[in-house]
């Protein structure tokens, strides 16, 4: 069975603080690599799509690495703030139809100001 | 560009009973999957459809089954509804196969089974 695993599971930080989280997959058969923003009461909204290993995306203050060698992906947010609070979950994708992903549990970010 | 749309919002069944939970992908989609979230777990993979013929299914029985229409808007049926099937279901659209195609979700619909 393949398992995504997520950490850590929450995370409190301060506003301006910069954090990252990790995520851990079997590098075997490896497809890609996804990370999600899910905001309370929102929808899951995709951060980046990785596939090859070294790659590095960044979008505004937030930025990701993928290793695929060693089934491991950070993702990082420089300056925290109050809005980044939401929960980050990454995906796995091991070929096949390209919906099927395997999700970690998610890292649960709250950013006091 | 409209955006995924999923009714209902929320449903509240009987065990035994049936549900149809409905999909609006994004305009230019032609992929749907579907996804299962149960309490404190990540979201789980039922099947996904493109070009209205199943494409894939994961680990769900088959009293979960799906339609694709021609329009790309889906379905997820689940019959004789169980206890264990309460959880947030997700719809997702993509624009097609591709290695590094994104998901685009909607919000959900919760299904309580009592």
């Amino acid at each position: 069975i393949l398992n995504v695993e997520q950490s850590p599971q929450s995370l409190h930080v301060q506003e301006g603080d910069s954090t990252n989280f990790t995520c851990s997959f079997p590098s075997s058969n490896f497809y890609a690599l996804h990370w999600y923003r899910w905001e309370t009461a929102k929808s899951p909204e995709a951060l980046f799509v990785m596939t090859l290993n070294g790659d590095e995306k960044k979008k505004g203050r937030i930025s990701a690495t993928l290793n695929t060698k060693e089934g491991y992906s950070y993702l990082y947010i420089k300056g925290s703030q109050p809005e980044d609070s939401a929960t980050y979950l990454c995906a796995s994708h091991y070929g096949g139809s390209q919906g099927n992903l395997i999700f970690g549990k998610g890292t649960k970010l709250s950013v006091k100001p | 560009e409209t955006g995924v749309t999923q009714s209902p919002t929320h449903l509240i069944k009987t065990r035994g009973q049936q549900v149809t939970l409905r999909c609006s992908s994004q305009s230019g989609h032609n992929t749907v999957s579907w996804y299962q979230q149960a309490l404190g777990q990540g979201p789980q993979f039922i099947f996904q459809y493109y070009r209205e013929e199943e494409n894939g299914r994961g680990n769900f029985p088959p009293r979960f089954s799906g339609l694709q229409f021609p329009n790309y808007s889906s379905e997820l049926n689940v019959n004789a509804l169980e206890l264990d099937d309460s959880a947030l279901y997700l719809c997702a659209s993509s624009r097609g196969q591709g290695r590094g195609e994104k998901l685009f979700f909607g919000s959900g619909t919760q299904l309580s089974v009592l």
